[in-house]
């Protein structure tokens, strides 16, 4: 059962465009919500995390908007720059019991110059 | 500070054959956790330690095991090999055992022939 889906699949944009990443999660006890960066051959990377008590959170160009009613949230990636073009995930987990992430499908961007 | 490295980068088995992979934690990092990462299947979670007790398990195999030492280092062992257990194998180190961020490791890349 995929808990976290997400989506589109890949995303191609010009520079200086706004990619749009959108997840959706099942699973009601998710309280943490993250994203995580990752370029080909390395490791992802943690951008940026959610708690579901703030509905937006902002870090540089990433912006992740969080609807708990929905149970969906999203990355916007403002001014997007070619070294923007990697795949993301979402992924959500429960705090209180510990540190299993539940990730979605990834996303991968590529940002035109 | 270093972040998580993991030993080997790559390394090539043969079906039926064991391996086991590394990973050392960012130093006063305490919570390791292992992770899958396949075309077909995404990031899975495998288990996750904290002081030296597994605290956590994902839906993989009785083949699949782990285990971390006193400086907070961790092993994890497959047994008996299979083709679909070509990865990339991630290591994730955290503070806590519980809900703070994850900071991953550049992985093992394992092919199974």
């Amino acid at each position: 059962q995929q808990q976290v889906k997400q989506s589109p699949q890949s995303l191609i944009v010009q520079k200086g465009g706004i990619p749009i990443i959108n997840c959706a999660y099942e699973n009601t006890a998710f309280d943490y919500f993250p994203w995580y960066q990752q370029f080909p051959g390395k490791g992802p990377a943690l951008l940026i995390a959610i708690r579901p008590d703030v509905s937006e959170k902002k870090e540089g160009r990433f912006t992740i908007s969080f609807n708990k009613s929905a149970k969906q949230f999203s990355l916007h990636i403002m001014d997007s720059q070619p070294g923007d073009s990697a795949t993301y995930f979402c992924a959500a987990a429960i705090k209180a019991a510990g540190n299993k992430l539940t990730f979605g499908g990834g996303t991968r961007v590529l940002v035109k110059p | 500070k270093a972040g998580v490295t993991q030993t080997p980068r790559y390394l090539i088995k043969t079906r039926g054959q064991q391996v086991t992979l590394s990973c050392s934690p960012i130093s006063g990092h305490r919570s390791v956790s292992w992770y899958q990462q396949t075309p077909g299947q995404g990031l899975q979670f495998l288990f996750e330690y904290f002081s030296e007790t597994q605290r956590n398990k994902g839906n993989f195999p009785g083949r699949f095991s782990g285990r971390q030492f006193s400086n907070s280092r961790s092993e994890m062992n497959v047994s008996t090999l299979e083709l679909g257990d070509s990865a990339l194998y991630l290591c994730a180190s955290r503070v806590g055992s519980r809900g703070h961020e994850q900071y991953f490791g550049p992985g093992t890349r394992l092919t199974v022939t």
